[in-house]
């Protein structure tokens, strides 16, 4: 079982919005703005989509967002499009020995 | 070309050793903290390892303290994972990632990820 807890699946249609939640602890996600969010294609590599819970790296469309509330971060796609179904998965860095936690991944499906 | 390239991954016997190599070209690679991440077949990802820019830091998860070694050569530009009394709970696609924050230290994000070498630990 994962530390971070995301839903198994998700999807919407082209041009919609969905937003992925991932669910932790006051010890990880609630505790430090270290949430970071990757995407990740069938036989790729994960790719960095968001850190420090809000953060775009250069390159990434501005489509995809962060934010977070309390214990939940939460991974907002706008304008769905075809090459956005892929898995999606969150981390938090933690102070405890684990240091770094990951959830379960989320598949998105473009209808 | 930007990129990270591991190797070194196959087919072991419990209790035997592996060692993963990456190499990394495009950037300077001596400036950065390198992560171990790995992926169990259909399974979610889970950070292995972490060794500072210059090599003086490294920390582990809890599942593998003890078994692997993560280490690196900056004048070679790479990574390595020693792992030994490997379990079958090890098998995994093994990536090396980059951490974001260079000279800044370790910012626990991973910018740039090799495509990864698949170990798979059966008797």
């Amino acid at each position: 079982q994962s530390a971070l807890t995301q839903p198994a699946s998700v999807s919407g249609s082209p041009g919609q919005s969905i937003t992925i939640s991932c669910t932790g602890t006051s010890s990880d996600v609630g505790g430090y703005n270290y949430v970071s969010w990757y995407q990740q294609h069938p036989g790729k590599p994960p790719k960095l989509l968001i850190y420090d819970v809000t953060r775009r790296p250069s390159g990434v469309p501005s489509r995809f967002s962060g934010s977070k509330s309390g214990n939940t971060a939460s991974l907002t796609i706008s304008g769905l499009q075809a090459e956005d179904e892929a898995d999606y998965s969150c981390s938090s860095h933690t102070p405890s020995s684990i240091f770094v936690v990951f959830g379960g991944g989320t598949k998105l499906t473009v209808l | 070309q930007v990129q990270l390239v591991e190797s070194g991954g196959g087919v072991v016997q419990p209790g035997r050793s592996l060692r993963l190599s990456c190499l990394a070209s495009g950037f300077t690679f001596s400036t950065y903290g390198m992560h171990w991440v790995r992926q169990a077949p259909g399974k979610g990802l889970e950070w292995v390892a972490v060794v500072w820019y210059g090599g003086t830091n490294d920390f582990y998860a809890d599942s593998v303290k003890g078994r692997f070694t993560i280490s690196r050569d900056n004048s070679k530009d790479t990574l390595y994972v020693q792992m030994d009394n490997l379990r079958v709970e090890d098998t995994a696609v093994y990536y090396c990632a980059r951490d974001r924050a260079g000279l800044r230290g370790i910012d626990w994000s991973f910018d740039l990820w090799g495509r990864g070498t698949l170990v798979t630990v059966s008797s």
